[in-house]
């Protein structure tokens, strides 16, 4: 098994460019996820998926888009990328949480984006 | 407030040595788990233990164990016997409730093991 894959690792872009994050899990997790990590800042939640064809808003969700059209699929989208948005982006997924699940979130490597 | 805090930027540990990083948490959720993850230089992230609030041990895996106090709300890792490799950023992270739920990270603990 891959695990969760993430496509590119690395990407330059400028300001006002578009692009498209994709990642992918072969775990048949029902949830995924999009994280960002800054210096000093840990990660935080961008947007999160149940399922699917549905996704919801995280902690930090603003200038980005999503979408689960496959369930092994979760894509993450900058309309028109910003110098604030130069960060590390990592994708994550798992099983269906509840109060008592111990499952834990299984990360891809990282995408670095720089936006100029 | 933040949900989850790890007051210790940087800590430093001798090969072989024991060291704790410390990590509190602020919920008013009955039902909640805790969790430890590594990040070494390379960038991965690398899940390391788990504890939930109902559970009545505190949780261990191999050389990580996690002191739970509850009543302090703090879930601090334990590593036993530091290791070179131990060298990476550590990070504590929150689930909380019921239903669907996310993880809240902390801002992380970069711990530097010197022979």
């Amino acid at each position: 098994n891959a695990g969760v894959t993430q496509t590119p690792k690395f990407r330059v872009l400028k300001t006002g460019q578009s692009m498209t994050l994709l990642c992918a899990q072969d775990m048949n997790h029902e949830y995924m996820y999009w994280y960002r990590q800054d210096p000093g800042m840990g990660l935080r939640l961008i947007h999160y998926s149940v399922g699917e064809g549905t996704t919801a808003k995280g902690e930090v969700p603003d200038g980005y888009n999503v979408s689960r059209l496959k369930k092994q699929n979760f894509l993450l989208g900058l309309e028109s990328a910003a110098p604030s948005q130069t960060s590390v982006y990592f994708c994550a997924s798992s099983y269906l949480l509840n109060y008592r699940s111990s499952y834990e979130q299984y990360f891809g490597p990282g995408t670095r984006l720089t936006v100029t | 407030a933040q949900k989850i805090t790890q007051t210790q930027p940087g800590m430093f540990v001798q090969e072989k040595e024991a060291v704790t990083l410390d990590c509190t948490y602020d919920t008013s959720d009955q039902s909640y788990g805790l969790f430890w993850y590594k990040q070494p230089s390379s960038g991965e992230m690398i899940f390391l233990i788990y504890q939930g609030s109902y559970d009545e041990q505190n949780a261990t895996e191999g050389r990580y164990s996690l002191n739970f106090q509850k009543a302090r709300k703090s879930a601090n890792l334990v590593i036993s016997a530091s290791q070179l490799g131990d060298s990476a950023m550590y990070f504590c992270a929150m689930r909380e409730g019921k239903g669907y739920s996310t993880l809240t990270f902390g801002k992380g603990t970069m711990l530097l093991v010197s022979p």
